[in-house]
């Protein structure tokens, strides 16, 4: 089975400039989470999708949007890019259908997305 | 606000040598995960911790969860140098479906020959 995949896996953008990240999960796999993470704040959530709505929410300004398609598949957009906005960008997916405290679904992360803003 | 601590955030071992580190957070879950990264990779995952008292164990990695304590431990048994990496825990606020994680600052375990 493939594992998540993500593209592109290098990118260098500007100050002011916006961005779109893209995220394919493991087939099968409903929700997809992104994660920021950068040396000094380490691993953050961004946000979760599930059936093409946002479930979850983590603390990001509202230049970090995201959406899903009906493939599961997700995209991450940045608006108004800013210096500290350089990262590492962890796509993660799991199945999240009904599980409940006894489930041991999983998150699978992709490889990642390098962000440099200069 | 959840907040979840690794320590020691370093750790230097000599191959065959035992350590363990220890995770604690700060609210109610009964859901922590161990995760691995290489540098310049992504998170691989290590072990699922559902209830209070659950143990697994893969190779040389052992992982618990206290979840009245809210401590959870990754102990390391006879270190080999494959096993340097950064080892993060994480934890679900909602106790659920687990999709929505907070990790620990990570702790990066250099493994000496």
């Amino acid at each position: 089975k493939a594992g998540v995949t993500q593209t592109p896996r290098y990118l260098i953008k500007t100050r002011g400039q916006q961005v779109t990240l893209s995220c394919s999960p493991i087939s099968g796999h409903r929700s997809v989470s992104w994660y920021q993470q950068t040396p000094g704040q380490g691993l953050q959530f961004l946000f979760e999708y599930f059936s093409e709505t946002q479930r979850n929410k983590g603390n990001f300004p509202g230049r970090f949007s995201g959406r899903q398609f009906s493939n599961s598949r997700s995209e991450m957009n940045v608006s108004t890019l800013e210096l500290g906005d350089s990262a590492l960008y962890l796509c993660a997916s799991s199945l999240a259908g009904t599980s409940g405290p006894t489930s041991t679904d999983t998150q699978y992360f992709g490889p990642g997305t390098r962000l440099t803003v200069l | 606000e959840l907040k979840v601590e690794q320590n020691p955030l370093f750790l230097s071992m000599q191959e065959g040598k035992n350590y363990t580190i220890y995770c604690n957070y700060s609210t109610t879950s009964d859901r922590l995960y161990w995760y691995r990264q290489d540098p310049g990779k992504s998170l691989e995952s290590l072990f699922v911790l559902l209830s209070n008292g659950a143990v697994k164990q893969e190779g040389r990695l052992m992982a618990s969860l206290d979840t009245k304590a809210r401590l959870s431990t990754l102990h390391i048994t006879a270190a080999v140098h494959d096993l340097s990496a950064t080892y993060f825990c994480a934890v679900d606020p909602k106790g659920n479906a687990g999709n929505m994680l907070t990790f620990g600052g990570g702790t990066r375990l250099m493994v000496k020959p």
